[in-house]
């Protein structure tokens, strides 16, 4: 099975702007999460969908959206980006959100700079 | 609300030997843990999991890690040490979230193995 794909790997942008980052899950897998990774803020948790519904969300301005897809796909937003929005933005995705906690299975990250 | 902590931000140690990453949790019920390694520029690679079944759980590439409740620790260990394993080491505790469903990973703050000849 071919693994959880991010697009694009790297990105700039500049302070203002908006970006739309993607996720592809593993073939058969329903939930999608994100975190991003920051050399202050470690690794923290964004948002988790399953079945196109938002099931958790962490704790970070409303700057910051995604979605879910019917194929279960998602995509996260940021808008009016910051400086501070420079982070390693992972996925991860796994085969259920219920029941107990799932091993979660990660992409490679996108690479985001705001300049 | 569920909180790991890992009790050593560097680890050197030399090619050959053990290797003792410190884990301390904390938790209302019974935890799922993890251990995840991220080498430089890649993602994140599961190393093993605990989910209430065994108490000591074996992972990939020799690692090992034992969920001590009397202590709330779950340190990852490996008897010998290799130049590859050079790597960030996280451990992860899983949430159920708000709606008590759903997976929601609580990092702690990683621990930097370094390896040396």
């Amino acid at each position: 099975k071919a693994g959880v794909t991010q697009t694009p790997r790297y990105l700039i942008k500049t302070r203002g702007q908006q970006v739309t980052l993607s996720c592809s899950p593993i073939s058969g897998h329903r939930s999608v999460s994100w975190y991003q990774q920051t050399p202050g803020q470690g690794l923290q948790f964004l948002f988790e969908y399953f079945s196109e519904t938002q099931r958790n969300k962490g704790n970070f301005p409303g700057r910051f959206s995604g979605r879910q897809f019917s194929n279960s796909r998602s995509e996260m937003n940021v808008s009016t980006l910051e400086l501070g929005d420079s982070a390693l933005y992972l996925c991860a995705s796994s085969p259920r959100a219920g029941g107990p906690p799932d091993t979660q299975y990660f992409g490679p990250g996108t690479r985001l700079t705001v300049l | 609300a569920q909180s790991v902590t890992q009790l050593d931000s560097h680890v050197s140690v030399s090619e050959g030997t053990p290797v003792l990453l410190r884990c301390n949790y904390s938790s209302s019920y019974s935890p799922s843990l993890f251990w995840y390694v991220q080498h430089p520029n890649k993602g994140l690679q599961l190393l093993l999991k605990y989910t209430s079944a065994a108490t000591l759980v074996k992972g990939i590439n020799g690692f090992e890690a034992e969920f001590k409740k009397s202590e709330t620790s779950f340190h990852l260990t490996k008897p010998s040490a290799h130049m590859s394993d050079a790597a960030e080491y996280f451990c992860v505790v899983s949430d159920r979230g708000l709606t008590g469903g759903g997976n929601k990973l609580t990092f702690g703050t990683g621990t930097q193995l370094k390896v040396e000849l």
